[in-house]
């Protein structure tokens, strides 16, 4: 069974950092692109990013809202993808969910998500 | 990037009709789309992909149709379970774009 479990999400300020964890499971993980998406409180679903595997160079692109903020990056070892994200905002408050990339692009299983406060 | 466009932004049904929501890409986006249902308080859950093609596990009064701009999410003989919200997705290219998403209500 495929699982997606992310963690590290908590209350931060304005201009601070946090870094959130993506464990993977259930699935052969260093074959695979995985996303980050989030969702800011009662709207809808923003991609903020993408880390693709080792055959592509583990490759990352970013949302525009986000490019040079976040960052992500993964450890094949772990099965673990993260999103490192710097000089937060008022308006990155969200819950963020990892996504695995299924081989035929799409988004296939999402973990539960952890929130991202982002207040003083 | 691309602009998806979803309507309507909400619909009142009862458990037995049929509903029917529909997706605009503000550009060719051929067959890449996908569609997703989101409970409160879960992950969005992947229903149909390749703008036709159902996510296994997803039941079969779930369909999807369409290609190029225009496609359509039909839930035949809707279910309590069916009352959430729906969001379309295109996968043609990133960044990832959704369409605003449609809530299916009980009337």
């Amino acid at each position: 069974e495929v699982q997606l479990v992310e963690s590290g999400g908590g209350l931060v300020q304005p201009g601070g950092s946090l870094r959130l964890s993506c464990a993977a499971s259930g699935f052969t993980f260093k074959d695979h692109s995985m996303d980050w998406f989030r969702q800011a409180p009662g709207k809808g679903l923003e991609w903020v990013g993408r880390i693709r595997n080792k055959v592509k160079s583990y490759d990352t692109e970013y949302v525009a809202s986000v490019k040079r903020r976040f960052s992500i990056s993964r450890d094949d070892s772990k099965d673990s993808v993260f999103l490192q994200m710097n000089s937060l905002k008022t308006e990155d408050t969200a819950i963020y969910y990892c996504s695995r990339v299924s081989r035929i692009d799409f988004n296939d299983y999402w973990g539960q998500g952890t929130l991202v406060t982002v207040s003083s | 990037d691309i602009q998806m466009t979803q309507s309507p932004s909400s619909v009142s049904a009862s458990v037995g009709d049929r509903v029917s929501i529909t997706c605009r890409a503000s550009q060719n986006i051929n067959r890449w789309l996908a569609w997703y249902q989101q409970k409160p308080g879960e992950a969005p859950n992947l229903l149909i992909y390749s703008a036709s093609t159902l996510q296994s596990g997803v039941p079969s009064r779930f369909s999807g149709s369409g290609s190029g701009t225009d496609f359509t999410l039909t839930i035949t003989s809707l279910q309590p379970e069916d009352f959430a919200t729906y969001y379309c997705q295109q996968a043609n290219s990133l960044p990832r774009t959704f369409g605003g998403g449609t809530k299916v209500e009980i009337k």
